[in-house]
């Protein structure tokens, strides 16, 4: 089955830790997105990634760092920059096309600093 | 500044009835929209979508009205039934902002449909 797997579905991460949310998709798609889900608001953008090897900051990066290596993955690392990380983290692949496509998203990972 | 807005953050239905999930926009670059359904600790799902050159798109159950001039979407939903239980998303993109699908969200309308 094509879809999106986010690992792990939970994490916690102490003061000051980086840690690394894992994103892996198989359809084949060529554009990545990582967004942030907060109580009471909608999805932020983070990063987003067209091909491999490149990326862009979305409206929220600050604090947060992204590499795609391969078309498949696209991890996003929260670093110790990041004042308020405790989230719920989604990421999402789309089509390579004129923006008329529709975002598949991940499960989730829900990030609790401790 | 919030593109997309969903201004009532809950709704209540009676199974059966019609669910009206409302949505504005302010970004006239907007031309593509999409709703989406999500579980409590789980991801979006995509549930229908409309482009600007519509003004209804329709599948099953689910309707989605545009009304560019007044930039305000709805999606109606016919009967409601206790599984629509969920947070219902409205999203917007341009085909303005590149190959990529960024999608602007707005904060969601949780609807639950009570017996």
């Amino acid at each position: 089955d094509g879809g999106i797997t986010q690992s792990p579905k939970y994490l916690f991460r102490k003061e000051g830790q980086n840690v690394t949310l894992s994103c892996e998709q198989n359809l084949n798609h060529d554009a990545m997105y990582w967004y942030r889900q907060d109580p009471g608001q909608g999805l932020r953008l983070i990063y987003y990634s067209q091909i491999v090897n490149d990326f862009q900051k979305g409206d929220i990066a600050e604090g947060y760092s992204v590499s795609r290596e391969k078309k498949e993955s696209f991890p996003l690392t929260v670093t110790s920059a990041q004042k308020n990380p405790t989230a719920f983290y989604l990421c999402a692949s789309t089509l390579k096309g004129g923006g008329n496509t529709e975002a598949f998203f991940g499960q989730g990972t829900r990030l609790t600093v401790v | 500044d919030q593109q997309v807005k969903q201004n009532s953050p809950s709704l209540s239905v009676q199974e059966g009835r019609i669910s009206i999930l409302n949505c504005d926009y302010t970004n006239s670059m907007f031309d593509y929209f999409l709703w989406y359904k999500k579980y409590p600790a789980e991801g979006p799902t995509f549930l229908i979508s409309i482009s600007s050159i519509k003004d209804k798109n329709e599948d099953g159950r689910f309707t989605v009205f545009l009304n560019k001039s007044a930039k305000h979407l709805s999606l109606h939903i016919v009967p409601s039934q206790p599984g629509d239980s969920a947070v219902y998303f409205c999203a917007a993109t341009s085909k303005y902002t590149g190959t990529a699908s960024k999608l602007t969200f707005g904060t969601g309308t949780r609807l639950q449909v009570t017996l």
